[in-house]
């Protein structure tokens, strides 16, 4: 089984409609994030969660939200989608706990979303 | 100007032969550096750290330029499989942040 799944793994929504995006995990990873990926972009950090009680914005939180729900729970919300958030995202999670730091992250199956 | 730097290729290569490319980084305090391997429409995963002096794991070999600000990976006696897009990633200690290069294609050919 997966340590990170990602649901769901396809959406074609409207303009205007709201989505959510949900993220799990089984690592017992302490930090979650959410990323976009764009054909010719590198990846860009939407939001991240250091545990339940910290939510922090990354480069592009625009038009996003975000939940933790529980340490094993992150979940993206688009509130009104627009076109130009056509993109695949991933969830990803670290342990900084052991290291003191956010090294190796580890990545979902992404979600391919497109908004028409 | 993007804090990592990645020529997008694609190296076209046959199957055995060596591949090499560059990554670059403008921010002089990122001290964690890592490639990752990802597949057509698939998830990003973790192929090597980057360590100060250099460090080879099997096939590939990452090599860090401080002076510079850039690092490398080489891939000898490529395979078909070594097939994929490699994303440059650097990153501060003890820092929530990894940026992300765009990515190098490799396509290997038999």
């Amino acid at each position: 089984d997966a340590d990170v799944t990602q649901t769901p793994r396809n959406r074609i929504t409207k303009t205007g409609k709201r989505i959510m995006l949900e993220c799990s995990q089984t690592k017992g990873h302490d930090r979650m994030y959410w990323y976009r990926q764009d054909p010719g972009l590198g990846l860009q950090l939407i939001y991240y969660s250091f545990d339940v009680k910290d939510i922090n914005k990354g480069e592009i939180s625009d038009g996003y939200s975000v939940s933790r729900q529980a340490q094993a729970k992150f979940s993206l919300s688009l509130e009104s989608a627009i076109p130009n958030q056509t993109a695949l995202y991933f969830c990803a999670t670290s342990d900084t706990r052991r290291t003191g730091a956010s090294d190796t992250q580890y990545f979902g199956p992404g979600t391919r979303l497109t908004v028409l | 100007r993007k804090e990592v730097e990645q020529d997008p290729g694609p190296f076209n290569v046959p199957e055995g032969a060596t591949v090499a490319f560059n990554c670059t980084y403008s921010n002089s305090a990122s001290q964690s550096f890592f490639w990752y391997r990802q597949d057509c429409r698939k998830e990003p995963k973790l192929l090597m750290s980057v360590y100060s002096s250099g460090n080879e794991d099997g096939r590939f070999t990452a090599q860090l330029n401080r002076a510079s600000q850039y690092i490398s990976l080489l891939i000898r006696d490529s395979k078909l499989s070594d097939s994929a897009t490699y994303l440059c990633v650097a990153t501060r200690s003890n820092d929530y942040k990894l940026s992300f290069g765009a990515g190098t294609t490799v396509t290997v050919r038999a």
